[in-house]
C-alpha cells in the first residue's frame, strides 16, 4: 500500500487530454511539501517530468503540466501522442514517515 | 553532461551481504544530496537512502534502516550502498538518483540502475 496513491492505469486516444491523480494527505502534500513526477518507460530508469509541483525539466515538452490542490496533485498531459505510454509516478515527501515516497505508478496507454 | 553509473549487483544467497556503488561524473558531486531507489520486479518504486552533499548525514526508509549503509567518497565522485543480511525480497534493480537542487525533494539524474537478485 503506498502512501500516495494513483490510479493504476488511464488511457487515451492520440490528441486528447489526460490526467493522473495523486491522493496523498496531511502529513505529505496537504502540509505543502512539493509533488514531482516521472516517466518511466519499459526497461528504463525513470526520468523527471514535473517538479515542484508544476515545473518542468529543460527538454520536456509543454504539453505536460502539473496541479496541485489540498492533499491531491494531477499530471496532465495533452495533445496525447503514441511516445507518451509509459509508467507515471508521483513523488513526495512525508513528515510522518520522514521519507521520500513514491506512488504505486500509473500505466497510460494511448489507444 | 550528467552520468550516472551503478555497479556491484549480481546474485547472493539470503543473509549475505552486497556493496553497490554508484560513480557520478558531469556536475559538481559534493554539492548535492545522493539517494538510492529500488524497484521490485514489475513493482513500483521504492525510495532507500539518502546521503547529504557533505556526507555528514544519512536518512533510511524502514526497508533499509539496520540493514543497509549508504555512503559516499566525495574525492572518487562516488556514492555506495552496503547491504546486509540479504532477504529474497530485496530483490531489484537498484538506482542511485541526484538531488534536483540542495535539500530539494526531487530526483533529477537517474542511473541505469543495477540488478541484486537475491535467492539460494
Amino acid at each position: 500500500q503506498s502512501v500516495l496513491t494513483q490510479p493504476p492505469s488511464v488511457s487515451g486516444a492520440p490528441g486528447q487530454r489526460v490526467t493522473i491523480s495523486c491522493t496523498g494527505s496531511n502529513s505529505n502534500i496537504g502540509v505543502g511539501y512539493p509533488v514531482n513526477w516521472y516517466q518511466q518507460f519499459p526497461g528504463t530508469a525513470p526520468k523527471l517530468v514535473i517538479y515542484d509541483n508544476n515545473n518542468r525539466p529543460s527538454g520536456v515538452p509543454d504539453r505536460f503540466s502539473g496541479s496541485k490542490s489540498g492533499t491531491s496533485a494531477s499530471l496532465a498531459i495533452t495533445g496525447l501522442q503514441a511516445e507518451d505510454e509509459a509508467d507515471y509516478y508521483c513523488q513526495s515527501f512525508d513528515m510522518s514517515l520522514s521519507d521520500s515516497v513514491f506512488g504505486g505508478g500509473t500505466r497510460l496507454t494511448v489507444l | 553532461q550528467v552520468q550516472l553509473v551503478e555497479s556491484g549487483g549480481g546474485v547472493v544467497q539470503p543473509g549475505k551481504s552486497l556493496r553497490l556503488s554508484c560513480a557520478a561524473s558531469g556536475f559538481i558531486f559534493s554539492n548535492y544530496g545522493m539517494h538510492w531507489v529500488r524497484q521490485a520486479p514489475g513493482k513500483g518504486l521504492e525510495w532507500l537512502a539518502l546521503t547529504r552533499n557533505d556526507g555528514t548525514e544519512e536518512f533510511y526508509a524502514d526497508s533499509a534502516q539496520g540493514r543497509f549503509i549508504i555512503s559516499r567518497d566525495n574525492s572518487r565522485n562516488t556514492i555506495y550502498l552496503q547491504m546486509n543480511s540479504l532477504r529474497t525480497d530485496d530483490t531489484a534493480l537498484y538506482y542511485c538518483a541526484k538531488d534536483g537542487n540542495q535539500g530539494s525533494s526531487w530526483f533529477d539524474y537517474w542511473g541505469q540502475g543495477i540488478l541484486v537478485t537475491v535467492s539460494s
